[in-house]
């Protein structure tokens, strides 16, 4: 168990909805990231949180977003949501802001109708 | 080219084989991670190195900075090692957890 947790585990919505996604990550980490798994694109990084403050950004689309709250956990926004948006999402934490262990949570599989 | 490459794409092994996975990777780099997600779709962190070796029970991972290489063993492998192996490294002067993937490695070990 790696101490991350990520809900819901299953999302089945329909084109042009908007869904959240949440994770609370391990006890005593700080920073927050968002990566996304699809079929064609493979895994990428969307997004990291440090502490309530965006640190990075990565391929995240304008239709995304993100934010993390004052208890550390963290919400992934995505609206006008496509066809293609489908995919496994994941969120890691890790103690700090540098390169550090990851911990993932189980990943939120998000199918667009 | 993708930035960080992974061989084989695809490997069977046999119960109790020595396994070998590669990485190499085009960018600078301040740490490379390996990932293992299983079937089921969790991805459990195995390693995160910046030089030299690190062992883990029957794991081990290697790294070689100057020729932008890293090697994931598997010693005695058992069936349970059936996953897919990502390599990823956080770029140089990133001081994040900015992570770019390799396309991963499926593993199946036949008993």
């Amino acid at each position: 168990d790696s101490g991350v947790t990520q809900t819901p585990k299953h999302l089945i919505t329909a084109t042009g909805q908007r869904v959240t996604l949440r994770c609370s990550p391990r006890s005593g980490d700080l920073s927050v990231y968002w990566y996304q798994q699809s079929l064609d694109q493979g895994l990428q990084f969307l997004i990291q949180y440090y502490n309530g403050e965006e640190r990075a950004k990565g391929n995240i689309l304008e239709r995304f977003s993100a934010q993390q709250f004052p208890d550390l956990h963290s919400e992934l926004n995505l609206s006008s949501l496509e066809l293609g948006d489908s995919a496994l999402y994941f969120c890691a934490s890790s103690s700090n802001w540098g390169p550090s262990p990851l911990h993932f949570g189980n990943g939120t599989r998000l199918t667009v109708t | 080219k993708n930035e960080v490459e992974q061989s084989p794409q695809n490997l069977t092994a046999q119960e109790g084989e020595f396994i070998t996975i590669n990485c190499s990777y085009s960018v600078g780099i301040s740490a490379l991670h390996w990932l293992q997600q299983h079937p089921g779709g969790g991805i459990v962190s195995l390693f995160m190195l910046s030089s030299g070796k690190k062992k883990h029970g029957r794991l081990i991972a290697t790294i070689n900075i100057q020729e932008k290489h890293s090697s994931l063993h598997i010693t005695a492998s058992h069936p349970r090692d059936s996953a897919v192996y990502i390599c990823a490294v956080t770029n140089y002067g990133g001081a994040t957890n900015k992570l770019i993937f390799g396309t991963g490695t499926l593993l199946a070990v036949q008993p």
